[in-house]
């Protein structure tokens, strides 16, 4: 089974604080994502990478970069948080070979909360 | 742009009927067409998929899928549901082009016994 793991499921973080999200998975994928998860909101997508050194940006991806210097690890980054960056944060990866809209698995989610 | 619509943000059925999720899906090309599941508390599970072929996509856990070209939906069902398949679901698009997955807003499904 391919697991993701990310290194936190509860954060909190003052405003201004420099915040690092870390995400790993085990199976060798190709692409992987980071998501925030809001209450009527869906999941929006914020950065993707397709491969090592390689990244996109999403629909949101002001106030954030990432890092993915080894294939198994995505990194996101909140170089200064704020309030309005309280959420769900969602981890995910997938095979890739070409096909980018293939099945994502998911990472449990990190609950960041800015105060 | 791709986009998804989940028109019902909650879904109330009684436990034994049976149950739809709605999704219509907006994209260029073929879609690539996914459901996923997330339990309270729980990360996001993949449900099932529509790529290519059979209209009719069967998942995991009883859940099936039918793909409609022409009214561009991919409504989930089940014959007949269970208090535990009470969670949060979201309809993805996407196609070899787009570069990542659109996902729906979520629906809440609630099967009360």
């Amino acid at each position: 089974d391919v697991k993701v793991t990310q290194s936190s499921r509860y954060l909190v973080k003052r405003t201004g604080e420099k915040v690092f999200l870390e995400c790993v998975q085990d199976m060798d994928h190709e692409n992987m994502f980071w998501y925030r998860q809001d209450p009527g909101l869906g999941l929006r997508l914020i950065y993707f990478s397709y491969d090592v050194k390689m990244k996109e940006k999403g629909d949101i991806p002001e106030g954030y970069s990432v890092s993915r210097e080894k294939k198994e690890r995505f990194s996101l980054i909140l170089e200064s948080a704020s309030t309005n960056q309280t959420s769900m944060y969602l981890c995910a990866s997938s095979l890739g070979q070409g096909i980018i809209a293939d099945t994502q698995y998911f990472g449990p989610g990190t609950r960041l909360t800015v105060l | 742009a791709q986009s998804v619509a989940q028109p019902e943000d909650q879904v109330n059925v009684a436990e034994g009927n049976p149950l739809t999720v709605k999704c219509t899906y907006s994209v260029s090309g073929n879609p690539y067409l996914f459901w996923y599941v997330q339990y309270p508390n729980r990360g996001l599970q993949f449900l099932l998929k529509y790529i290519t072929g059979d209209n009719l996509v069967k998942g995991s856990y009883g859940f099936e899928a039918e793909f409609n070209k022409s009214q561009t939906s991919f409504h989930l069902k089940k014959p007949s549901a269970l208090v535990s398949d009470s969670a949060l679901y979201f309809c993805a698009v996407g196609n070899t082009n787009a570069g990542k997955s659109t996902f729906g807003d979520g629906t809440t499904l609630t099967v009360k016994p």
